[in-house]
């Protein structure tokens, strides 16, 4: 499969509470990004983290990745009910072609 | 920031009939468009690379006589699916590369997606 893994697969929490994903992947890369999209929806960018970062953070969103590891997770602090989405992380193999190969995304849900 | 719009948002059309949806840039020029299929409550599935004036790569598995990928002008992408059956039926979404940046290296802007569903 092209795809990396994600997990959990589904994750319920309540609001104000810290969510964690994580994301692991089989080729070396160049870049990996996360993305989160709403139900039926486009998706959003979130935040870029490059092969030779090891973290990184915007807003409540902080991100890590270990390359030895090939493996990242994306940690958002004090969740929130307007969180509820799905959270996809995607890698850019690095020398080769410029493309997104997607993980299988991590369902949250906060509630209020 | 950068835009990229899809039309139309939602199609149902019957057994055996062509559908075109239709990816702009609305605000920048893309060199590099690429279209993912996703089926419910499952990730997004890379299915094409499409590039201005050339001839799209399709990845593996995916039927380019089925799936007809034009990129005519640096704005505009169109994913034609060719004689759609129940099974084509999914969410096709598109995203774009500004003219310039290495796709992939940097973010790509994602369409609104296209939702159809076949008879």
């Amino acid at each position: 499969s092209q795809q990396g893994e994600e997990d959990p697969q589904a994750l319920s929490i309540q609001e104000g509470e810290n969510a964690t994903m994580n994301c692991s992947y089989k080729t070396s890369i160049n870049n990996l990004q996360w993305y989160r999209q709403n139900s039926g929806r486009g998706l959003v960018h979130l935040i870029l983290i490059r092969s030779n970062e090891r973290e990184k953070h915007s807003g409540r969103l902080r991100v890590t990745l270990d390359t030895s590891k090939k493996s990242s997770s994306l940690l958002i602090t004090a969740s929130r009910a307007a969180d509820t989405a799905s959270y996809f992380c995607a890698t850019v193999r690095s020398g080769g072609y410029n493309k997104l190969i997607f993980g299988a995304g991590t369902r949250l849900a906060v509630h209020p | 920031g950068a835009v990229v719009s899809q039309h139309p948002s939602r199609v149902i059309c019957k057994s055996g009939t062509s559908v075109k949806i239709e990816c702009r840039s609305l605000d920048f020029q893309a060199t590099t468009m690429f279209w993912y299929r996703q089926f419910p409550k499952q990730s997004l599935m890379l299915m094409a690379t499409s590039n201005e004036g050339s001839k799209a790569t399709y990845e593996q598995g995916v039927e380019k006589d089925k799936f007809l990928i034009n990129h005519a002008s640096l704005t505009l992408s169109t994913l034609t699916v060719t004689s759609a059956h129940p099974e084509d039926s999914s969410f096709y979404i598109c995203s774009a590369t500004p003219a310039g940046l290495n796709g992939g290296t940097d973010t790509q802007y994602f369409g609104p997606g296209t939702r159809l569903t076949v008879l």
